[in-house]
């Protein structure tokens, strides 16, 4: 039974530029949440992922999007890449009819230059 | 005013002994309670739910306190492989389950 798998697990990019982050569900899960954790912070939520709908975001800008795909997999894209924007991204994943347990994803660690 | 707030530490205790951590959270409508744990570099993994009545599991303890709105998890004799970020956490379920993290308490047990 696969857990949740995200990839890339590390990547670079220059400021300006735009990324993909790319996230399957555990097993029989069907939403997806994204998370961004930077540095000495705690997960911070930036939307919820469900019936391939954006269902809950969290306070970040229009420059974060994303998108669920038939399957229940998920891609989290960020445009305009601000230095600020470096973290660990994770992906969580819970089955909407017991949706108090999620279950994370390793996460993709990016690195704005 | 944060969701969720919590003491960051670093609380380095020796093996053996007895720590708490530490939670407030600001929504009185939560509705979900949770500790996770978080190694070094490593994604964050469910430690214990909360319960009102509270709840233990071997040597970890939690606590609720609807009225203060406060959450507090308890090691007992601890072990070098403690040593990590605990991470208080709170659940709405009138937003979607949205979670809400602390900052996360480092723990290091020390020899």
């Amino acid at each position: 039974d696969a857990g949740v798998t995200q990839s890339p697990t590390h990547l670079i990019k220059t400021r300006g530029q735009q990324v993909t982050l790319r996230c399957s569900p555990k097993s029989g899960h069907d939403t997806v949440s994204w998370y961004q954790q930077a540095l000495g912070q705690g997960p911070q939520f930036i939307f919820q992922y469900y019936e391939e709908e954006e269902r809950q975001r969290g306070n970040f800008p229009d420059r974060f999007s994303g998108h669920q795909f038939p399957n229940y997999s998920s891609e989290l894209n960020v445009n305009a890449l601000l230095l600020g924007d470096s973290a660990l991204y994770l992906c969580a994943s819970s089955l909407k009819e017991a949706g108090n347990t999620i279950y994370f994803g390793e996460g993709s660690w990016l690195t704005v230059v | 005013r944060k969701e969720v707030e919590q003491d960051p530490g670093p609380f380095n205790v020796p093996e053996g002994a007895t720590v708490a951590f530490n939670c407030t959270y600001s929504n009185s409508a939560s509705q979900s309670f949770f500790w996770y744990r978080q190694d070094c570099r490593k994604e964050p993994k469910l430690l214990m739910s909360v319960y009102s009545s509270g709840n233990e599991d071997g040597r970890f303890t939690a606590q609720l306190n609807r009225a203060s709105q406060y959450i507090s998890l308890l090691i007992r004799d601890s072990k070098l492989s403690d040593s990590a970020t605990y991470l208080c956490v709170v659940a709405d379920s009138n937003t979607g389950n949205q979670f809400y993290f602390g900052t996360g308490t480092s723990l290091t047990v020390i020899p």
